[in-house]
């Protein structure tokens, strides 16, 4: 049983389309991170959300906290090809990280 | 700044063998983190190492051990290798005592197979 729940599991979209992907819990973590993994590469850290309630903003990216600390939201504003990949979540609580499994993203031109 | 380098980034082995991987962090970082990848489960924490000593320990069974040198660099191990230890090993590093309080640096990983 994962920690952290991602949905959806797969998304394919066209591209100039908007998308929402989400990580939930049940546990209150300190801090939520999003990456993103490209095939054979490892994970790229996109934004660490800390408080509660926080929005951050990345280009078209825009991450949100949930106010209990619990879960996460990523939106994404007109999709590009560029944008493809799995996208991961990752939790901090009691001094370590854990991860959900991951949205696995594709967007066509 | 060179990112954080894994080697070798493929092996094949044979169940029952042990096998040994490398990670050098970026430099000046201090936490060595190691994740099992897979389809079905996503990532799952191994160990996390910082100045030579484990903090941290995921579910795994003992034949995944690991350790840290005094150059940060980390190896982690493997043996009586079975079937399902097929996966991509990750290893991160992060400036921070602990990985919840910094950013992880992945590296590649290393793309283990056993038949």
């Amino acid at each position: 049983t994962q920690l952290l729940e991602q949905s959806p599991q797969f998304l394919s979209i066209q591209e100039g389309e908007n998308l929402t992907v989400y990580c939930n819990s049940s546990s209150v973590f300190s801090s939520l991170q999003w990456y993103r993994q490209e095939p054979g590469e490892g994970p790229v850290l996109l934004v660490t959300v800390v408080t509660g309630g926080e929005v951050k903003k990345l280009k078209r990216l825009t991450f949100q906290f949930g106010d209990a600390r619990k879960d996460s939201s990523l939106h994404i504003t007109a999709a590009q090809p560029g944008d493809t990949g799995l996208y991961l979540c990752a939790g901090a609580s009691n001094n370590d990280m854990r991860f959900g499994a991951g949205t696995r993203l594709t967007v066509k031109p | 700044k060179a990112g954080v380098t894994q080697t070798p980034r493929y092996l094949i082995k044979t169940r029952g063998q042990q096998v040994t991987l490398s990670c050098s962090p970026i430099s000046g970082h201090r936490s060595v983190s190691w994740y099992q990848q897979t389809p079905g489960q996503g990532l799952q924490f191994l160990f996390e190492y910082f100045s030579e000593t484990q903090r941290n320990k995921g579910n795994f069974p003992g034949r995944f051990s690991g350790r840290q040198f005094s150059n940060s660099r980390s190896e982690m191990n493997v043996s009586t290798l079975e079937l399902g230890d097929s996966a991509l090993y990750l290893c991160a590093s992060s400036l921070g005592v602990s990985s919840y309080n910094s950013p992880l640096h992945f590296g590649n990983g290393t793309r283990l197979t056993v038949t």
